[in-house]
């Protein structure tokens, strides 16, 4: 059966590092992968997406990679801030002919220290 | 700019008792979906809609409905409660289903005792 695995146990990252969250997946061929945020008492809110032919997107200090080989997506927050602190959830989209809808990871607790 | 609206934002339950979570998008998305979050766990998907008169199971949709008369509105049914339910529940909604970002609303959180 379809597996994602994420860092479930809490990240905690020192203000300014570079944080990183990964994202494991098995018996699965996604056509793309996105990660959301979560905070809590909250909706998910989408960040970036990453296509099967695709290996690395950036958007301002976030960053992607997608290893379709490895079966990984690597999830950067590069110059990281309090305010970064938040679950950060993995989601596969469908495989060809797949249901719709997305596969989602238990998500990363990610914590920015002052 | 509303986005996705759900209503209730909390509800509770008795066992046997049935609801309807209220969820509406203004986005004129044709895709919308029902998801469920327990502790610790990925959302899990429930049902999904990929238009006004179409729906479809998805990871676990035993014990739930769902209609989609309009492309604004996917309430999702609960008959017969059981404490198996308590959860928080997230409609969802995107443009198509072709890699665009879904778009969540605040969630209901439900339990039932």
């Amino acid at each position: 059966s379809q597996k994602i695995e994420q860092n479930s146990e809490a990240l905690n990252i020192q203000e300014g590092k570079t944080a990183t969250l990964t994202c494991n997946y098995t018996n699965y061929s996604p056509a793309y992968l996105q990660w959301y945020r979560q905070d809590p008492g909250r909706g998910p809110v989408f960040l970036l997406l990453i296509r099967e032919n695709e290996k690395e997107k950036r958007k301002e200090r976030l960053k992607v990679t997608f290893d379709t080989t490895l079966k990984q997506s690597l999830f950067h927050i590069t110059a990281s801030q309090p305010a970064d602190s938040a679950t950060y959830l993995c989601a596969l989209g469908p495989s060809g002919g797949g249901a719709d809808g997305l596969t989602f990871g238990k998500g990363t607790h990610l914590i920015i220290q002052p | 700019n509303a986005g996705v609206t759900q209503t209730p934002k909390f509800r509770i339950l008795k066992i046997g008792q049935s609801m309807t979570l209220q969820c509406t998008q203004d986005m004129n998305h044709n895709y919308m979906y029902w998801y469920r979050q327990d502790p610790g766990m990925g959302l899990k998907l429930i049902y999904y809609s990929v238009g006004a008169g179409i729906t479809d199971k998805g990871e676990v949709p035993n014990g739930y409905n769902v209609s989609r008369s309009t492309t604004e509105d996917f309430p999702l049914r609960l008959e017969l409660a059981a404490p198996s339910q308590t959860s928080v529940y997230f409609c969802a909604s995107s443009p198509d289903r072709a890699g665009t970002e879904a778009f969540f609303g605040q969630g209901t959180r439900l339990t039932v005792v």
